[in-house]
């Protein structure tokens, strides 16, 4: 049973505009959430997280937005660009607070 | 400053071998992971350590051993090798459980 769900495998999004990657989770008791970026044959690094407490986070051009109600997240990329082209994903630590469940990713493809 | 470094980069095992991925870190952190990577899926926690001499296990840790006999350290490995166990496996590391650094990864293939 997968409690942290990416649903869209890609997503492809012209420089310059919006991208919105989103983020499903089925466990009310997660109470924080992160994402990471990873770029081929790297390790993930680590890009914004949000408590629940908040409702948003923002970091420069990325602002996640937590919605505790649908259980659902989403990270904006204001304005993208090429060398954000990478697999984002969202995860969320497990009452031990030691593991985190990992969505599957979202491959987000940049277009100039 | 290296930050994760995983040891090797690649690796071909026949069934049945035995072998051990080498995870360090130079940050000082005191917690530390093993992941595998499947394709299709999210990262998945195989093992791993609060602070040196500790272990512990993790969503998928049949088949694996760890040690952690250094606080710099952390090993991971396979006594026995199965197809199953071809993947991509990731080191991370962290001061605190969530915000971890990762290694660039291990490609091991089980023929």
């Amino acid at each position: 049973d997968q409690q942290v769900k990416q649903n869209s495998p890609s997503l492809s999004v012209q420089e310059g505009r919006i991208s919105i990657l989103n983020c499903d989770y089925t466990n009310s008791m997660f109470d924080y959430f992160l994402w990471y970026k990873k770029y081929p044959a790297e390790g993930p690094t680590f890009l914004i997280s949000i408590s629940s407490i908040k409702d948003k986070n923002e970091d420069g051009r990325f602002t996640v937005f937590l919605n505790k109600s649908a259980k659902h997240l989403s990270l904006h990329i204001v304005p993208s660009q090429p060398g954000d082209s990478a697999v984002y994903f969202c995860a969320a630590p497990m009452d031990s607070n030691y593991q985190l469940i990992w969505g599957a990713g979202t491959k987000l493809i940049i277009k100039p | 400053n290296a930050g994760v470094t995983q040891t090797p980069k690649f690796r071909v095992l026949k069934t049945g071998q035995s072998m051990t991925l080498l995870c360090a870190q130079d940050m000082n952190h005191e917690y530390m992971y093993w992941y595998r990577q499947d394709p299709g899926m999210g990262l998945r926690l195989i093992h791993y350590s609060v602070g040196e001499g500790t272990t512990a296990k993790g969503e998928v840790p049949d088949g694996y051993n760890v040690s952690r006999l250094k606080k710099q350290n952390f090993l991971l490995g396979l006594e026995s090798a199965a197809p199953s166990q071809t993947s991509v496996y990731f080191c991370a590391s962290s001061y605190k459980p969530y915000e971890q650094y990762f290694g660039p990864g291990t490609r091991l293939t089980v023929t």
